[in-house]
């Protein structure tokens, strides 16, 4: 079956900008998380959603980041008015049951470059 | 794609030895711990798990350790092979702020396996 499908591939976006990264987990998936990765790092949590809410916001590093799964299934992280800091990779992973005690099954990542 | 080893400690084995790769975790109050393995432009691919109620866990062809006294995590992976080179990353649930969805990864750990 589809594992989870991040888009875009790869984002270039100019200092300002607002972003847009998609997730689908995969179908069925109760939980669904948001890490993002810098070169070289491992990946640090950004977000957490059991179904439809979002029950962990801890990670996000400001009120620019922004996230959101209103159906409890895609989710969707806005990045506003991008600064060069938040160039990374974003990583987007789903899991079968609720919480972190279950795999977590990983995209490909959104590789985003702000200039 | 871009290399997400890049400054990592590096681990080079012989194809068909085995491999130890070492992590130390922050917590004491931890439960839960992963292993993942990243190929370069993927994701992080689930490995093996561990509770901490149990300090030794095999897999196919891989074993997980766990020192709670001195917070300790390897992983051995056994016959290693060409296909094993990666960045390998330890998790830990965070305990911290009783947090349901956060796991916190270390720095990584990139294994090159020569043939």
């Amino acid at each position: 079956g589809a594992g989870v499908s991040q888009s875009p591939r790869y984002k270039v976006a100019k200092r300002g900008q607002d972003v847009a990264l998609r997730c689908d987990p995969i179908s069925g998936h109760v939980s669904l998380f948001w890490y993002q990765q810098a070169l070289g790092q491992g990946p640090e949590f950004l977000t957490y959603f059991q179904n439809e809410a979002q029950l962990d916001k801890s990670g996000l590093p400001s009120d620019r980041f922004f996230a959101e799964r209103p159906e409890g299934s895609v989710s969707t992280l806005k990045i506003q008015r991008t600064q060069q800091e938040d160039s990374a990779v974003y990583l987007c992973a789903s899991g079968r049951l609720a919480g972190i005690y279950n795999e977590q099954f990983f995209g490909p990542g959104t590789r985003l470059t702000v200039l | 794609g871009e290399s997400v080893g890049l400054h990592l400690p590096t681990l080079s084995v012989q194809e068909g030895d085995n491999s130890i790769i070492n992590c130390a975790y922050s917590n004491s109050a931890s439960d839960y711990f992963i292993w993942y393995k990243q190929e370069s432009g993927k994701g992080p691919q689930f490995i093996i798990d561990i509770r901490s109620n149990m300090d030794k866990r095999q897999g196919q062809r891989v074993t997980v350790l766990l020192n709670k006294t001195v917070k300790h995590l390897s992983l051995q992976i056994a016959a290693t092979q060409p296909g094993d080179s990666a960045v390998y990353f330890c998790a830990e649930n965070n305990a911290y702020g009783g947090s349901q969805g956060n796991l916190i990864f270390g720095k990584g750990t990139k294994l090159s396996v020569k043939p």
